[in-house]
């Protein structure tokens, strides 16, 4: 069974600490994602990774980095945790789109993150 | 820009009953368009998706048609049980992007 794991369920962590947060896919898909959720906003994208070591930013990079050194894993980094970080984070994987061919993300079951 | 609007919820409904949630979508060109659900406690399942215009994408007794001329992509489903009690999700690919939008997503609850 295909699948994209996030390496935690739960983290609490304090406010300035460096979070790692990662995310591997065994489908070989070129494209991976993180998003975070937050009730009533719904996901945002914080930033994706098309290739190894390439990455382009989402709608919300602001205060987080990401690595891709291998094409199965995909890293979220928390430079300096904040509170306003604390939030459910969701990776996904997805292979090339073309025209009539789209079959969307695989997600990972996500990781919740406090920050205190 | 890219943006997909979805009902508010929650939507609260018996068992057996009609279920429609509402997906309206801005968009340029031709995007691909999906619902996912998502269970308590769990990450984000494609439930059904739609390429082209007037494509239906169905699953699990789901169903939604892709609407150009609305720029629609409502979900339904003739008979809920309390298990599809979930939060679903509208989404869009636009053409050429490798991401999804996705919206805000409504919360439907199922009471026996």
């Amino acid at each position: 069974d295909v699948k994209v794991t996030q390496s935690s369920r739960y983290l609490v962590k304090r406010t300035g600490e460096k979070v790692f947060l990662e995310c591997v896919q065994d489908m070989d898909h070129e494209n991976m994602f993180w998003y975070r959720q937050d009730p009533g906003l719904g996901l945002r994208l914080i930033y994706f990774s098309y290739d190894v070591k390439m990455k382009e930013k989402g709608d919300i990079p602001e205060g987080y980095s990401v690595s891709r050194e291998k094409k199965e894993r995909f890293s979220l980094i928390l430079e300096s945790a904040s509170t306003n970080q604390t939030s459910m984070y969701l990776c996904a994987s997805s292979s090339p789109s073309s025209r009539g061919q789209d079959y969307g993300y695989t997600f990972g079951s996500g990781t919740r993150l406090t920050v205190v | 820009g890219n943006s997909v609007t979805q009902m508010e919820g929650p939507v609260t409904l018996s068992e057996e009953a009609f279920l429609t949630i509402n997906c309206t979508y801005t968009a340029t060109g031709y995007p691909s368009l999906f619902w996912y659900v998502q269970y308590p406690g769990e990450g984000l399942q494609l439930l059904l998706k739609a390429t082209k215009a007037d494509d239906k994408g169905s699953n699990k007794g789901f169903e939604a048609t892709y609407r150009k001329e609305t720029t629609s992509f409502h979900l339904e489903k003739g008979s809920v049980q309390v298990s599809d009690s979930a939060v679903y999700f509208c989404a869009l690919r636009p053409t050429g992007r490798r991401a999804l939008t996705f919206g805000s997503g409504t919360r439907l609850q199922v009471q026996p």
